[in-house]
C-alpha cells in the first residue's frame, strides 16, 4: 500500500512571494491533515478534512494560508506572501476516519529568506 | 496551559534497560492518544494507539492510558540504539481537535 506522498520536498522562496505543497493521501482515507512543524516543536494543526470538508482550520493563518481539497482524495495548501516565520517543514497526514490513528508523508522543508 | 504537555528532555538510559516517556493532557473529553517516533529529518512515525484506561503492548512497547488523571505513557523495554529519537505523545480532543506535544528526545546509549 502506496503511503502519503508530498511534493516539492524542498523549497526557497523569498519573502512576499507564493508557494504551494501538493498531497496525496493513502488510497481510502477520508480524512486528510496538514501540519507546521517548526524546529524543536511538536507537529501544529493547520486544517482538517474530511473528504473536501474543513472540519478545523482555526490555527490557519487565513489572511495568508489557504488550503482545498476539491475532490476529497489530494490537497493543496498555499502561502500567500510568504513570511520568514513561515520557515518550517509542512507535513501532510491521512487517516481512515476522525479520531482515527494518521499516517505522515515524508514533509515539505520551506525556507523563506 | 498546553494542550499537550511532555517533558523535552533528553532523556538518557543504558542499551537493555526500559525507557518511560510521559504525557500529561488538559482536555478531559480526550478519546484517542496516540505516540508517535520521529527521527532527526524525517517526518513522525506511528508507534501505538490506545483508546481505553489500562495498558496496550505491542512488542516491546507499552502505551498506559490513566484517564482520571489525564496522563498517557510509553514504556520501552530492551532499548536499543536504534530507539534514539524524539516521541511525540498526540491527543484527539473535543470536536475531533488533534494536539501534539512538543516530544521528549530519547538517547539510549550502547
Amino acid at each position: 500500500e502506496a503511503g502519503v506522498a508530498q511534493s516539492p520536498r524542498y523549497k526557497i522562496i523569498e519573502k512576499r512571494q507564493s508557494v504551494a505543497f501538493w498531497c496525496n493521501p493513502i488510497s481510502g482515507h477520508a480524512t486528510l491533515y496538514w501540519y507546521q512543524q517548526i524546529l524543536g516543536q511538536g507537529p501544529k494543526l493547520l486544517i482538517q478534512f474530511q473528504n473536501n470538508g474543513v472540519v478545523d482550520d482555526s490555527q490557519l493563518p487565513k489572511d495568508r494560508f489557504s488550503a482545498e481539497r476539491l475532490k476529497g482524495v489530494d490537497s493543496t495548501l498555499k502561502i500567500q506572501p510568504a513570511k520568514l516565520e513561515d520557515s518550517a517543514v509542512y507535513l501532510c497526514a491521512s487517516s481512515s476516519g476522525l479520531a482515527r490513528e494518521q499516517y505522515f508523508g515524508p514533509g515539505t522543508r520551506l525556507t523563506v529568506t | 496551559q498546553k494542550e499537550v504537555e511532555q517533558n523535552s528532555g533528553p532523556l538518557s538510559v543504558p542499551e537493555g534497560a526500559i525507557a518511560s516517556l510521559n504525557c500529561t493532557y488538559s482536555d478531559r473529553g480526550s478519546q484517542s492518544f496516540f505516540w508517535y517516533r520521529q527521527y532527526s529529518g524525517k517526518s513522525p512515525e506511528l508507534i501505538m494507539f490506545i483508546y481505553s484506561n489500562g495498558d496496550k503492548e505491542d512488542g516491546r512497547f507499552t502505551a498506559q492510558l490513566n484517564k482520571a488523571s489525564q496522563y498517557v505513557s510509553l514504556l520501552i523495554r530492551d532499548s536499543q540504539p536504534s530507539d534514539s529519537a524524539t516521541y511525540l505523545c498526540a491527543v484527539n480532543g473535543n470536536f475531533n481537535k488533534f494536539y501534539f506535544g512538543s516530544g521528549t528526545k530519547l538517547n539510549v546509549k550502547p
